[in-house]
């Protein structure tokens, strides 16, 4: 079955740790993106990357870390110098440039 | 102004009825545009997408493209209690290859 896979579902994070976000599609897709979403507003795109070894920063980069090594594998680390990470995650991949077709089913991330 | 904007809900309408979904863009130069399908604690889903002006009509959605106005809308036709759901916008602007998602309007369908 085709998809994407985000992991973990729920992730906690304590003050000054990094965590990493996992992303990984089975779609043969080339561009794959990270969005945020917060209560009551819509997505806003994080980074995204069109090939394997190329990203590119969204409008909301700072606090981030993405890699590509992977045409399967996206995965978003978000740093302590994010302040206000506590939001949902939601990692999506697509054929054309800039138009996300799949997204996994997301991330929850809460500061302990 | 917000670069797509949505009326945010919710938009109440019994079962059976049409649902109308409205989104106004910014951008002049934008190429393309989707819908999005959200539940509540879920990922979206991608419902529709259009990329000239005029109608596209899947099953009971229509989707309606005006680049004049920079308008596109949602019809939903014989609207089910499934179909309960925030619906998201999504503009591809022509200049940064990338998508703007609207904030989304919550569509309630009353049994």
């Amino acid at each position: 079955d085709g998809g994407i896979t985000q992991s973990p579902k729920y992730l906690f994070r304590k003050e000054g740790q990094n965590v990493t976000l996992s992303c990984e599609q089975n779609l043969n897709h080339d561009a794959m993106y990270w969005y945020r979403q917060d209560p009551g507003q819509g997505l806003r795109l994080i980074y995204y990357s069109q090939i394997v070894n190329d990203f590119q920063k969204g409008d909301i980069a700072e606090g981030y870390s993405v890699s590509r090594e992977k045409k399967e594998s996206f995965p978003l680390t978000v740093t302590s110098a994010q302040k206000n990470p506590t939001a949902f995650y939601l990692c999506a991949s697509g054929y054309r440039e800039g138009q996300p077709q799949h997204f996994g089913d997301g991330t929850r991330l809460s500061i302990l | 102004q917000k670069e797509v904007e949505q009326n945010s809900g919710p938009l109440s309408v019994p079962e059976g009825a049409i649902a109308s979904l409205n989104c106004t863009y910014s951008d002049r130069g934008s190429q393309s545009f989707f819908w999005y399908r959200q539940y509540s604690g879920k990922s979206p889903e991608l419902i529709m997408s259009i990329y000239s002006n005029g109608d596209k009509e899947d099953g009971r959605f229509t989707a309606q493209l005006n680049k004049a106005s920079q308008y596109v809308s949602l019809l939903i036709r014989d609207s089910q209690p499934s179909d309960s759901a925030t619906y998201l916008c999504a503009v591809l602007s022509g200049g940064y290859q990338k998508v703007t998602f609207g904030t989304g309007t919550k569509l309630q369908v009353i049994p």
